[in-house]
Order: C-alpha cells, then structure tokens, then sequence
C-alpha cells in the first residue's frame, strides 16, 4: 500500500510569514494530490488539490508543488494569518479523478504566530 | 445543509455493545467512503461504496464491522461487540464520479465514538 510521510511534524511561522509542508509518497501510480485542512475538532476540509498532469497550482495564498519523478508535492501558504493554524494533510490518491480512497499522511501541526 | 451529514455527533457506549452510524452523503454524489480517524492521526480508509456496491475495504476492517448502502444514499456503518480500541473518530466523505459535478471528495462532520 501507499506509504505517506510529510514533513515537519510541527512549523511554527510569524504571522505574514511564509510555510511549506512537504509530503513524500511511495506509490509512483499515484495521479492525484490533495491537501486537507483540518482545524481543532473540525472534518479535514480540502484546500488545494493537483493532478499528475500538472506541476503547479495556486490559489490566492496557497499554491501546491509536484515532483512526481521524486514522488513529492508541497504545500505553500504565503502572508500566513491566524486563521491558517490548523493540522494539514496531504492524501495522495491512485486515481486521476481524485473520488477513491485517500491515504492520509501523518500531519503537520501549523501554528502561527500573532 | 447541502453538505455531507452524519449521526449520531457523539456516542458513549459500553464495551461489548453494538452501534450503529449513519451518514447522508451530498444528493448528487454516488460515492461514498468511510475513514476512521484516531486522535492525533490522519483519518484511515475503512471502506467506500459507488451506489449500493462495496467497491473495496480495509484490512482495518475486522468482521466486527459492516457497512451497507442498501439504496445508494445513505449509508449505515454498524461495529458488533465493541471494544475500546474501537474509540474514535469516524468520519465519512462522498464524491461524484461526473466530471461535471468535480471529483474531489467532501467529509461530514464525523462521529465520535468512546468505549467505556
């Protein structure tokens, strides 16, 4: 089965500042990348997501990386806010449409600085 | 609420009683999946149906547990003799395999379960 590991485990970041999270996966099958945001008791809301025939996207602050010959895609938040604290996860997928099952990575726990 | 809805929020049980979860997927999506998730862990994948067809579950998934669809829609997940490795978070997602209605898959609320 897929093997997912991200890194770090924690990133603590000033507000306005920058963050990357790197995720590393061991499925070369694997054609889709998404990013779940999961605030303290909250569902994992997906915030980004990349498909294998893409090396880049960007949404306002967030934009998401792949290297798929490395097997790695990141996760960049720029002018980082408050609100952006959360645990984030990355969940690549084998299907290119991105509705089977997701393997979760271990998580990265966001803090931002005031 | 047109989102993913799932009952009961919370539920206390005591060990070796049966429970039964029930989530209402998006109306349009026709999958619809079930992850179990641990405190401080990412969420598991247990199983997914498209429809009423279970199209695959996890070796997580020990024979005290079922899950069906029995008309496409909603979906019940059942855990027979509960133990307290059993408590958790379990959440449940559904997706659309139309390329019109987008592919990515949207999480309820989740359920979490304690046994005591």
């Amino acid at each position: 089965g897929e093997n997912v590991e991200q890194h770090p485990s924690t990133l603590s970041v000033q507000e306005g500042d920058s963050a990357v999270i790197k995720c590393t996966y061991s499925d070369s099958a694997s054609n889709y990348f998404p990013w779940y945001k999961q605030e303290l008791g909250k569902r994992p809301q997906l915030i980004i997501d990349i498909r294998s025939n893409v090396g880049e996207k960007k949404d306002q602050r967030i934009a998401v990386t792949l290297n798929k010959t490395a097997k790695h895609f990141s996760l960049h938040i720029t002018e980082t806010q408050p609100e952006d604290s959360a645990v984030y996860f990355c969940a690549p997928m084998g299907s290119n449409f991105g509705n089977e099952k997701l393997t979760f990575g271990t998580g990265t726990r966001l803090t931002i600085i005031p | 609420d047109t989102g993913v809805s799932q009952d009961p929020r919370h539920k206390i049980t005591k060990r070796g009683q049966n429970v039964t979860f029930r989530c209402d997927p998006i109306s349009e999506h026709n999958r619809l999946y079930w992850y179990r998730q641990t405190l401080g862990q990412g969420p598991e994948f247990l199983t997914y149906f498209q429809n009423e067809a279970q199209l695959e579950k996890s070796r997580l998934l020990s024979d005290r547990f079922s899950a069906e669809r029995p008309k496409g829609s909603f979906s019940t997940l059942e855990i027979q003799r509960t133990e307290q490795g059993d408590s958790a978070m379990y959440l449940c997602a559904s997706s659309s395999t139309q390329r019109t209605l987008g592919y990515e898959q949207y999480f309820g609320p989740g359920t979490r379960l304690t046994v005591t």
